[in-house]
């Protein structure tokens, strides 16, 4: 079985409509982040989290925000999607600042 | 912004020969990471490397760093078909908690 798994790994929604993705791992690792990427593009980091009390802002977190639900699930939801949204999004968990684990990923499409 | 700029932004090359990809980055760094992605898919951790190494392997890969001129390297010799793929280096920057990554190089391997 996967260490990092997202739901859904695809998604068409409407302008407007709220999504949540979600993010689960079995690697018992504290540290959790949301990332976004664009056609030819590196990652951008939209939250990290490094326990169940820490939260914190990447550098594209307006429109989004993130739920700890426990060590292991971590989920974003975008309140009110729009289509400059549409993207693919990775999970991945890490110990300290070493490797990080990724997810499969889910691709969003906001029409 | 990216730390990281990778070097060239795509490459192509004939199976057997060496394939090599420059990072750049702007701040002092705990470690710099290569990963691979392979289309749509998800990162896969390739290697690390601390700021106190200068040199590592692992299998047909080979990693350098140079703190002083604040640049990596990523060779992969005798490629392989299966080594299309574009690659990312994410750096671990002194005192931010996370990585930042950069926005790559698309390598294609051809027959």
């Amino acid at each position: 079985d996967a260490d990092v798994t997202q739901t859904p790994r695809n998604r068409i929604t409407k302008t407007g409509k709220r999504i949540m993705l979600e993010c689960s791992q079995t690697k018992g690792h504290d540290r959790m982040y949301w990332y976004r990427q664009d056609p030819g593009l590196g990652l951008r980091l939209i939250y990290y989290s490094f326990d169940v009390k820490d939260i914190n802002k990447g550098e594209i977190s307006d429109g989004y925000s993130v739920s700890r639900q426990a060590q292991a699930k971590f989920s974003l939801s975008l309140e009110s999607a729009i289509p400059n949204q549409t993207a693919l999004y990775f999970c991945a968990t890490s110990r300290e600042t070493d490797t990080q684990y990724f997810g499969p990923g889910t691709r969003l499409t906001v029409l | 912004s990216q730390q990281g700029e990778e070097d060239p932004q795509a490459l192509s090359i004939q199976e057997g020969e060496n394939a090599t990809m420059n990072c750049s980055y702007k701040t002092s760094i705990n470690n710099l990471q290569w990963y691979r992605q392979n289309s749509g898919r998800g990162l896969v951790h390739l290697i690390l490397i601390r700021s106190n190494e200068r040199e590592k392997h692992s299998g047909r890969l080979r990693v350098t760093l140079d703190t002083s001129k604040k640049s990596s390297s990523l060779l992969i010799t005798a490629s392989r078909a299966a080594d299309t793929a574009s690659y990312f280096c994410a750096t671990d920057r002194r005192g931010a908690q996370k990585l930042v990554f950069g926005q790559g190089t698309r390598l294609t391997i051809n027959p």
